[in-house]
């Protein structure tokens, strides 16, 4: 499995900033993913961040909102950005390595928007 | 299309009583099946993986999850809970050839002494 970690561990930001996450593998890897999981809630996948091209968001989530980067194959970035109370959450990267079928998640980033 | 129903939002069972987490899915192709935990404050830890190998497949901290097509389930198992087993626990569908993970709604496990 894969050693992941994710800075900040939490964070508490005024309304109207942004944040930028971070995401480390330990390895390399083909696909990374961005989840938002909101209080009490299950998964909500963001976006798809694959190295080498643009990142695909899904219904309801936009590039403008969350941007994200991901320069190498160990390494990726989700900012939230312009943020109001309802960002808050707890928000997720995992990857999944080449013929694995299986995702792997980093120990999550907890938001508070005040 | 695919999804996943997780019946039971919270289970809570006695320290040493039978664990059963019940998970429905839906796929229009031989699926993959996942078993995930979540322990507050922390990421999604992989339980178990079910892949077509084998019916019943067993996972880490003595849970198991048996595969039935007849009736679409992946229910997971645990003969005696555990204190340390309180979490939440998601059960999650993959079609072969797709590449997105759908997860189901979860479910809270508390366990009292």
């Amino acid at each position: 499995s894969a050693v992941i970690s994710q800075k900040p561990s939490r964070d508490i930001c005024q309304r109207g900033t942004s944040l930028t996450i971070q995401c480390q593998v330990d390895s390399q890897v083909t696909m990374m993913f961005w989840y938002r999981q909101q209080p009490g809630q299950s998964l909500t996948l963001i976006a798809t961040a694959n190295q080498g091209s643009e990142a695909t968001y899904e219904s309801g989530f936009v590039i403008d909102k969350f941007p994200i980067s991901r320069p190498n194959l160990t390494f990726s970035t989700l900012t939230v950005s312009n943020m109001s109370p309802e960002d808050s959450s707890i928000y997720l990267c995992s990857v999944e390595y080449s013929g694995t079928d299986t995702q792997y998640f980093g120990p999550g980033t907890r938001l508070t928007v005040l | 299309a695919q999804s996943v129903t997780q019946l039971g939002s919270h289970v809570s069972v006695s320290e040493g009583a039978l664990v059963l987490l019940r998970c429905n899915y839906s796929s229009s192709v031989p699926p993959y099946l996942f078993w995930y935990v979540q322990y507050p404050n922390q990421g999604l830890q992989l339980l178990l993986k079910y892949t077509s190998a084998a019916t019943l497949v067993k996972g880490i901290n003595g849970f198991e999850a048996e595969f039935k097509k007849s009736e679409t389930s992946f229910h997971l198992t645990k003969p005696s809970a555990h204190m340390s087993d309180a979490a939440e626990y998601f059960c999650a569908v993959k079609n072969t050839g797709g590449f997105k993970t759908i997860f189901g709604a979860g479910t809270r496990l508390f366990v009292k002494a």
